[in-house]
């Protein structure tokens, strides 16, 4: 079946410096979704992208969607304790295939 | 965006028992998802919960053990029977929306999450 791995699977970084995650699936997408996870909370949508090579950002986030569809990532650019957190990539196969969740990335930021 | 009530929010069980979750949506939604998530880990998709018709259960994932209900298109329970240490995870339900006219059309949103513990 479908498989999405992520790395890292944990970063720690001084609050200021810039974070990325990876996500990379075994087969090629009809779309990635990202989601944010707090510590004891639930996932959050985040973003959805559709098109290959598509770029979009939310302030300090920046989502890219690889040209072959079946990577993507995720950049923070000066991180804040806020940004702390398990990031989720998600990849959707298109059809009636299930959204699958990517092994995740936790984000520790140190003031 | 929908909003999703989900309890309890936590529970501790002894092995054997059987506990019930339960998730309200604020609207009316044809699919409804239940998901596992061990400690650390990533979500795992458990079964598809559409209203008149059976669940749909995931590899890995049997009516047995985890016995879903759909009575109207706002309201689903799973419940997790005869459990074991190995049942203690967070169970999360989840509705899709679909934003027609935009790249943003399957959406998940997900109930804050029932936190098992069995012992």
């Amino acid at each position: 079946g479908q498989q999405v791995m992520q790395i890292p699977q944990y970063q720690h970084v001084q609050e200021g410096e810039d974070f990325t995650t990876y996500c990379n699936s075994s087969t090629t997408l009809s779309n990635i979704q990202w989601y944010k996870q707090r510590p004891g909370g639930h996932p959050v949508f985040l973003i959805q992208l559709v098109k290959s090579g598509e770029v979009k950002k939310q302030k300090r986030l920046t989502f890219q969607f690889g040209e072959a569809k079946k990577n993507s990532s995720l950049h923070i650019t000066a991180t804040q304790t806020t940004d702390v957190g398990t990031y989720f990539c998600a990849g959707d196969s298109g059809g009636y295939q299930k959204v699958t969740f990517g092994t995740g990335t936790k984000l520790q930021v140190i003031p | 965006s929908a909003v999703i009530s989900q309890k309890p929010s936590r529970d501790i069980c002894q092995r054997g028992t059987s506990l019930t979750i339960q998730c309200q949506v604020d609207s009316q939604v044809t699919m409804m998802f239940w998901y596992r998530q061990q400690p650390g880990q990533s979500l795992t998709l458990i079964a598809t919960a559409n209203q008149g018709s059976e669940a749909t259960y995931e590899s890995g994932f049997v009516i047995d053990k985890f016995p879903i209900s759909r009575p109207n298109l706002t309201f689903s329970t799973l419940t997790v029977s005869n459990m074991s240490p190995e049942d203690s995870s967070i169970y999360l339900c989840s509705v899709e929306e679909f934003l027609p006219g935009t790249d943003e059309n399957e959406k998940l949103f997900f109930g804050s999450g029932t936190q098992l513990s069995v012992l």
